[in-house]
């Protein structure tokens, strides 16, 4: 079956300091894998998306994730954090074998702090 | 497009009492889809569809939950008898089929229902 984990319910973060959120998946043929942020009371956001090609995959607010085949993981990354950047994050792998569903990790909790 | 539209935002009932939570995707998209967020749970997927056809409800709770998608533009789900159990985010999301790399699901902005 296809899953995603993301390992680590909470991230903290100083503000001008790297953040990486980890996400790691299982799935049965090539991985179509996505990351959205979800801010308190609002719906999720798409941020970025890996479907070929580039292992680096650039998306919204600076935000970047590596694809890695060998580890299977999906990692969210940013050079420098923003307190703006405190919100929810979600890994999500879609699966073309099983009528296109999309499976989501539990769930990131970012905290940047000043 | 103005996204995936749902209504009402806010939902406050009492228990025994059906709700209907209403969707309109995003036009030309294939996929709806009907989440719960939970504090619990996490996010669950509920049911979805693909071309106003039911695909899979093994992630409809219980048989007081159905949900309907009679045209393109419209989705809902209902809730009869409504339960205090039953209050969480219920999230409405669209896509695209896989093709093009245009897959990525929008999501709307949610209902919150609370059941007293």
């Amino acid at each position: 079956a296809q899953s995603v984990a993301q390992p680590e319910d909470q991230v903290n973060v100083a503000e001008g300091n790297p953040l990486t959120v980890k996400c790691t998946y299982s799935v049965s043929g090539n991985p179509y894998l996505f990351w959205y942020v979800q801010y308190p009371n609002r719906g999720l956001q798409f941020l970025l998306k890996y479907i070929t090609g580039d292992n680096l995959v650039k998306g919204s607010y600076g935000f970047e994730a590596e694809f890695n085949k060998s580890q299977t993981s999906f990692h969210l990354k940013k050079p420098s954090a923003l307190v703006s950047d405190s919100a929810l994050y979600f890994c999500a792998v879609r699966d073309l074998y099983n009528f296109n569903k999309f499976y989501f990790g539990s769930g990131t909790k970012l905290n940047v702090k000043p | 497009d103005a996204g995936v539209i749902q209504s009402p935002r806010h939902e406050v009932t009492e228990m025994g009492q059906e709700v209907t939570l209403r969707c309109k995707p995003i036009s030309g998209h294939d996929y709806l889809f009907w989440y719960r967020q939970t504090m619990m749970r996490g996010l669950e997927l509920l049911i979805y569809f693909n071309n106003n056809v039911p695909i899979d409800d093994s992630g409809m709770p219980e048989d007081r939950f159905s949900a309907k998608m009679p045209n393109a533009s419209f989705s809902n789900l209902k809730i009869q008898p409504s339960e205090p159990r039953d209050s969480a985010v219920y999230f409405c999301a669209s896509s695209l089929a896989s093709r093009g790399g245009d897959t990525e699901a929008f999501f709307g902005q949610g209902t919150r229902l609370t059941v007293v």
